[in-house]
């Protein structure tokens, strides 16, 4: 199976800040890969898929990169809204499978 | 509007089945793809089951784990897709998702499962 591991665990950061959240791969996946947000008390919503595609009615403050191993998702100009934990998956081989999540905070 | 509705968690006791649906509307069900993902109170989450369209003979795959014991299906008819559980075990605790797509593109809101005795 692959594993998706991700980094850091935990973060915290300040509105208006740019992070970013970092997923390797034990094994190239391409470009298949995917990026989850999730908020307390509600199920996961896909942010990005196949690496830099952005779902539906996400902003554009949320960017996807990467290919291979290694992958990022960078979010700019962070407001209170996205206190949430973020997870990565890779969905090129089965099983599919996930990173173990990114909590962000806000100071 | 998508909507994936998640029904039939519970309490079970060890060894006992269950069996979940996922009735859904908003999208062309009869060529989606769809998953079940449980989330366990760690928190971590995990893939299950996939079952694919009828141009592809509904392929099923399965996480080795659950293999034998979990078994996925789908109507077409009623938009739905399901999740039967035999032997479950406490580790079976979890919050039970079904999905849309091989990326997830939308999930329901889940229905807890609880295996204790």
């Amino acid at each position: 199976d692959t594993v998706m591991t991700q980094s850091p665990a935990s973060m915290s950061t300040s509105v208006g800040e740019r992070v970013t959240v970092n997923c390797k791969a034990s094994q190239s996946v391409g470009t298949v890969v995917a990026w989850f947000q999730q908020k307390p008390g509600q199920s996961p919503k896909r942010l990005i898929y196949l690496a830099t595609n952005r779902h539906t009615g996400v902003p554009d403050r949320f960017t996807g990169s990467g290919f291979g191993r290694d992958f990022t998702l960078t979010i700019s100009n962070v407001e209170a809204e996205d206190l949430a934990v973020y997870y990565c998956l890779q969905y090129d081989s089965i099983p599919p499978t996930f990173g173990a999540g990114t909590k962000l905070e806000l100071k | 509007e998508v909507q994936l509705v998640e029904t039939g968690g519970g309490l079970v006791q060890p060894g006992n089945s269950l069996k979940l649906s996922c009735a859904t509307s908003g999208f062309t069900f009869s060529t989606a793809w769809m998953n079940w993902i449980r989330q366990t109170p760690g928190k971590r989450l995990e893939w299950l089951a996939q079952i694919e369209d009828k141009s592809n003979n509904y392929f099923i795959s399965y996480l080795e784990s659950v293999k034998g014991r979990f078994t996925i299906s789908r109507d077409d008819s009623k938009s739905s897709v399901y999740l039967q559980m035999n032997n479950l075990k406490e580790e079976d605790t979890a919050i039970y998702y079904c999905t849309t797509g091989s990326s997830g593109a939308y999930w329901g809101q889940g229905t807890l499962v609880t295996v204790s005795s």
